[in-house]
């Protein structure tokens, strides 16, 4: 079965940018979603089809699919993105829905 | 407003059966698929099965495939996933979501209803 793999944990200071890759045999060929949840909460869809965001969720998230890695940018990182951040892939052969280990963000 | 309710969670001893309810409102139930997504203590999500916006096609994950059913009446706008023959590892949080198309991504999430399978 289909296998996307995250890194764990990222990093980062206040003001600067973020990004969580998610890798995949062919990423490329697929379609990417991102989603964030908070302790405690359910989770958020953030980014759908590689690049596109759902409304209310800010410009500075944003995503990307190429070259076998699909990427979460948050640029200009605040506080209140800190949160664990899944990706999500759709296998049409055989139809299964495979999420990503999730990385964890911390804003230092 | 657009919303998901699950329901049905508790304790549960192995080799025993739950059913879970996810009622949906605020919007045409019948026009998404609908998904289970579970999420042990601690760890990350885990898929465990889709439904057509129909109920014509659905799909489970390996782990749960002939113990869990997928279900929905979509007069009543609710879901349902009835677990037979728990196991410890199936203890997380349950939550329901909608898909608008197979691939599209699961846009709107449910609160969550908890499963301990424990004697």
């Amino acid at each position: 079965s289909y296998v996307v793999t995250q890194p764990p944990s990222v990093s980062v200071a206040p003001g600067q940018t973020a990004r969580i890759t998610c890798g995949g045999n062919n990423i490329e060929t697929k379609s990417v979603h991102w989603y964030q949840q908070k302790p405690g909460q359910a989770p958020m869809l953030v980014v759908f089809d590689d690049s596109d965001r759902p409304s209310g969720i800010p410009e500075r998230i944003f995503g990307s699919n190429s070259g076998s890695t699909a990427t979460l940018t948050i640029s200009r990182v605040e506080a209140g993105d800190e949160a664990d951040y899944y990706c999500h892939v759709w296998d049409s052969s055989p139809d299964l829905w495979v999420f990503g280990g999730g990385t964890k963000l911390t804003v230092l | 407003q657009v919303q998901l309710v699950e329901s049905g969670g508790g304790v549960v001893q192995p080799g025993r059966s739950l059913r879970l309810s996810c009622a949906a409102s605020g919007f045409t139930f019948s026009t998404y698929g609908m998904h289970w997504v579970r999420q042990a203590p601690g760890k990350g999500l885990d898929w465990v099965a889709v439904i057509w916006y129909d109920g014509t096609k659905k799909y489970y994950a390996d782990s749960v495939k002939g113990r869990f059913t997928i279900s929905r009446d979509n007069s009543k706008n609710t879901l349902y996933l009835q677990m037979n023959s728990l196991r410890a590892e199936d203890t997380a949080v349950f939550y329901c979501a909608r898909e608008p198309a197979a691939g599209n991504g699961m846009d709107i999430w449910g609160q969550g209803t908890t499963v301990t399978v424990s004697s």
